[in-house]
């Protein structure tokens, strides 16, 4: 049962506009949501997160959104670059001090 | 550079064969943990640590896998009589956790690509 789901494989935005990356949890014991980016070959680098008592976070042109009730958070990059082109994981944890769960990633083209 | 680091960064080996990761974690991270990725998916849970102290396992870490963190430092991870199923990548990584603070966030590295052959 995947506790953490991101159901686009993909994503192509045009260079400028916004991308959304979107993902679905669904333990409810889920605290602490972050985000991270990943290249081929390297490892996940971690680019921004938000605690269950928030609804939002920003940071820089990443801005992450989290509706509770429907279990569901979302990450806006604007403007998109070409450099943001990667594999995005959403990944969760209980008690926000627990092991990591995973989606299975979205990757994201930005299309000069 | 002051980020975790992996080595080696990959390993080819035959089935059957031994091998062994290290990870050296951010120096003030108490806490220090192990990942596996395959393709087409996120990262897996494997172990963590708390300082010397290990603390959970996940059920992927058969009785072939081993990690270590001896000093509460850096760690190993050993995989005994590899299988064409363990190729993947192998990703550690480290937080800084303390009992007041909810919001662990994990900082990895570059990880270890095995190919098991």
């Amino acid at each position: 049962d995947q506790q953490v789901k991101q159901n686009s494989p993909s994503l192509s935005v045009q260079e400028g506009r916004i991308s959304i990356l979107n993902c679905d949890y669904t333990n409810s014991m889920f605290d602490y949501f972050l985000w991270y980016k990943k290249y081929p070959a390297e490892g996940p680098t971690f680019l921004i997160s938000i605690s269950s008592i928030k609804d939002k976070n920003e940071d820089g042109r990443f801005t992450v959104f989290l509706n509770k009730s429907a279990k569901h958070l979302s990450l806006h990059i604007v403007p998109s670059q070409p450099g943001d082109s990667a594999v995005y994981f959403c990944a969760a944890s209980a008690r926000g001090n627990t092991p990591l769960v995973f989606g299975k990633g979205t990757r994201l083209s930005v299309i000069a | 550079d002051t980020g975790v680091s992996q080595d080696p960064r990959h390993k080819i080996t035959k089935r059957g064969q031994n091998v062994t990761f290290r990870c050296d974690p951010i120096s003030e991270h108490n806490r220090l943990y192990w990942y596996r990725q395959t393709l087409g998916q996120g990262p897996e849970f494997l172990t963590y640590f708390q300082n010397e102290a290990q603390l959970e396992k996940s059920r992927l870490l058969s009785d072939r896998f081993s990690a270590e963190r001896p000093k509460g430092s850096f760690s190993t991870l050993e995989i005994q009589r590899t299988e064409q199923g363990d190729s993947a990548m192998y990703l550690c990584a480290s937080s800084l956790g303390t009992l007041f603070l909810n919001t662990d966030t994990q900082y990895f590295g570059p990880g270890t690509r095995l190919t098991v052959l």
